[in-house]
């Protein structure tokens, strides 16, 4: 099956930072989806985003299918940015490790 | 309205109880999906159901049991259930499916069943 691998595993930052979290997968895929799960559990999704880019705030998103990757960029780093980021890839929606964030007051 | 409800909110329940878990939504979504999720582990898919009908079942044992009564609801069944599954059990829904059954855009995640078997 797919192999979904997530970078880096986790990052601690000062409020107001800038971070990139990266997404490889190891075979094409149809579907990519980036989420943010929060301290109480709740998964909330960002981006559906197959290819190409997307801009949501101070979010964004690229994925460059033909290299298997994707990337999430967050700007201005908030505490409430904290948690865990993933990305899910392909039909049956794997699920990479995540990447823990940590934002600092 | 883009929101997945479940209940209970949190449920313990003994080796040999009978429980259910609920989820609805009424976003109109097709595809409606069960996961389940260890401490600082990602999601882990279960089931899927595509237009009411199960497409996806992960080889998960069976005393966990999926049902959808309708396009808005879906019930997860439990029964002779192991200390090892307790978990935080997620639903999902999205508008589409692809062939194999699959998501084809975006999920709307619940906020989850905390589940403790003792």
């Amino acid at each position: 099956g797919i192999q979904v691998e997530q970078s880096p595993p986790d990052l601690i930052l000062q409020e107001g930072a800038n971070s990139t979290l990266r997404c490889n997968f190891s075979d094409s895929v149809n579907n990519l989806q980036w989420f943010h799960q929060n301290p109480w559990g709740q998964l909330i999704n960002l981006f559906y985003i197959p290819s190409g880019t997307k801009q949501n705030g101070r979010l964004s998103a690229t994925t460059v299918a033909t290299e298997r990757y994707s990337l999430l960029y967050i700007s201005s780093s908030q505490t409430t940015d904290s948690g865990v980021y993933f990305c899910a890839v392909d039909d049956k929606i794997i699920f990479g490790k995540g990447t823990r964030l940590h934002i600092l007051p | 309205d883009t929101e997945v409800t479940q209940t209970p909110k949190h449920l313990v329940m003994g080796m040999t109880n009978k429980k259910s878990l609920k989820c609805e939504q009424h976003m109109g979504h097709r595809a409606m999906y069960w996961y389940k999720q260890k401490a600082k582990k990602p999601p882990e898919l279960m089931f899927v159901y595509s237009y009411e009908k199960l497409s996806i079942n992960e080889s998960v044992p069976s005393r966990f049991s999926p049902e959808c009564p309708n396009s808005s609801l879906l019930n997860l069944h439990l029964h002779a259930l192991q200390p090892e599954d307790s978990a935080l059990y997620l639903c999902a829904s999205s508008q589409g499916r692809t062939l194999a059954g699959g998501f084809s855009d975006t999920q709307y995640f619940g906020p989850g069943t905390r589940l403790t078997v003792l």
